[in-house]
């Protein structure tokens, strides 16, 4: 099984600056490695898939990269509805197909 | 527009029964991979289980292996997942969602998720 290792838990960021959320694979995922986003009370959303390809209506604000075991979501200037959790995901080497702990991204 | 949405959750007892339902639209259900993913309450994501497009191959996680059926219905164009024998640690929202699925040329996770039914498993 991948294990996929997402830090940090919590992160702490201001309106408006960038957020920089770091996912782990235990062994390589190739390019088979999505981002989501999750609200309160609101299923999961697709924001990157193959690593670094914005889902459908995701704002260019967001962006993904890495390569291997190493992948980054970057959010560049965080907007109100920005805060929430953060989970990556890989289906490279399934089953089972594996999700990261989360990130959670707070207000500063 | 897709939509994906659940039903049949509720509170049963451990070592009981319930079967879910995903009742989809706005897509070609038939030509999907779908899943199950749940969350346990204040949790993170865990996959469940996965059937291909025709129902043809199915595949679970070891939590459920053995307890859980995955289906599909493709001319009523829903999902379902049967689970048996529930355990308290079967407590979650359970979410249906497209998916996994690969094109010519690329291969896509799980694009498109539904509201979550809940299913609460207590003595």
């Amino acid at each position: 099984e991948i294990v996929m290792t997402q830090s940090p838990a919590t992160l702490s960021v201001s309106p408006g600056e960038r957020a920089t959320l770091s996912c782990r694979a235990s062994q390589s995922v190739g390019t088979n490695l999505a981002w989501y986003q999750q609200k309160p009370g609101q299923g999961p959303r697709l924001l990157i898939y193959g690593v670094s390809t914005r889902a459908t209506g995701i704002p260019a604000r967001f962006s993904g990269s890495g390569s291997g075991t190493e992948f980054t979501l970057t959010i560049s200037s965080l907007q109100p509805e920005d805060f929430a959790v953060y989970y990556c995901q890989q289906n490279d080497d399934w089953p089972p197909i594996t999700f990261g702990q989360g990130t959670r991204l707070e207000v500063k | 527009e897709v939509q994906l949405v659940e039903s049949g959750g509720g509170f049963v007892q451990p070592g009981g029964s319930l079967r879910l339902s995903c009742a989809a639209s706005g897509f070609s259900f038939s030509s999907y991979a779908m899943s199950w993913v749940r969350q346990a309450p204040g949790k993170g994501l865990e996959w469940v289980s996965n059937i291909g497009h025709s129902g043809s191959s199915t595949y679970f996680a070891d939590s459920v292996k053995g307890r859980f059926t995955i289906s599909r219905d493709n001319s009523r164009t829903t999902l379902y997942l049967q689970m048996n024998s529930l355990r308290a640690e079967d407590t979650a929202l359970y979410y249906c969602a497209r998916g996994p699925y690969c094109t010519s040329s690329t291969c896509y996770p799980f694009d498109s998720w539904g509201q979550g039914t809940l299913v609460t498993v207590s003595s």
